[in-house]
């Protein structure tokens, strides 16, 4: 079956902007969570969609936020990028949800933002 | 929130057991150890979790020391494509889980 897709792969911002980013989960997977990895910081836990409900959400300031479609398919939104927002963006389905529990990651969206 | 610390790398001969340790020393009792694996440009893998007792799948093995403050995952025989950066991450139960993530340590295979 389909893993999870996450699109686009690779996006160039500049600061001040906002960025969308889109994930298709697993067919039959009702929660999506989102993840920013970078360098300095590693992994870290954004928020997790379950059935359209914002279910968890990690400590990220309000500039980020996201939405959950009835076909479970999940966007994630940046508003007035800054620099430090450069990362690589993962995104997670799984049957039961609570975050990494048997999750399946997407390949990622690397947002540089100049 | 339990802390969770992983050294940055460790070298293994192909055909030989991995043993990748992991502190989470100050766990509680009801917070999960997952252990997942990335490998260059993809998305981490899942490869086994575990609350108290040792697991054990097709992948791999899980051993969580019986006071629960660290536990070590073990690869029984490492080939090329083990090589990666893997993942020890402690959560929290319920639905307002927390997720403390390990800074990964890089493993390479060594034929």
């Amino acid at each position: 079956k389909a893993g999870v897709t996450q699109t686009p792969r690779y996006l160039i911002k500049t600061r001040g902007q906002q960025v969308t980013l889109s994930c298709s989960p697993i067919s039959g997977h009702r929660s999506v969570s989102w993840y920013q990895q970078t360098p300095g910081q590693g992994l870290q836990f954004l928020f997790e969609y379950f059935s359209e409900t914002q279910r968890n959400k990690g400590n990220f300031p309000g500039r980020f936020s996201g939405r959950q479609f009835s076909n479970s398919r999940s966007e994630m939104n940046v508003s007035t990028l800054e620099l430090g927002d450069s990362a690589l963006y993962l995104c997670a389905s799984s049957l039961a949800g609570r975050g990494v529990t048997e999750a399946f990651f997407g390949q990622g969206t690397r947002l540089t933002v100049v | 929130d339990a802390k969770t610390t992983q050294p940055p790398s460790m070298d293994c001969a192909e055909g030989r057991a991995a043993n990748l340790p992991c502190n989470h020393s100050t766990i509680s009792g009801n917070e999960y150890v997952y252990w997942y694996r990335q490998i260059h440009s993809q998305g981490p893998q899942y490869i086994i979790h575990g609350l108290k007792n040792n697991e054990t799948n097709e992948m791999a093995s899980l051993i969580i020391t019986e006071d629960r403050k660290s536990s070590t995952l073990i690869l029984p025989h490492a080939t090329l494509r083990d090589t990666a950066v893997y993942y020890c991450i402690v959560r929290t139960p319920f639905n307002d889980y927390k997720l403390s993530f390990g800074a990964g340590t890089t493993v390479t295979v060594r034929a």
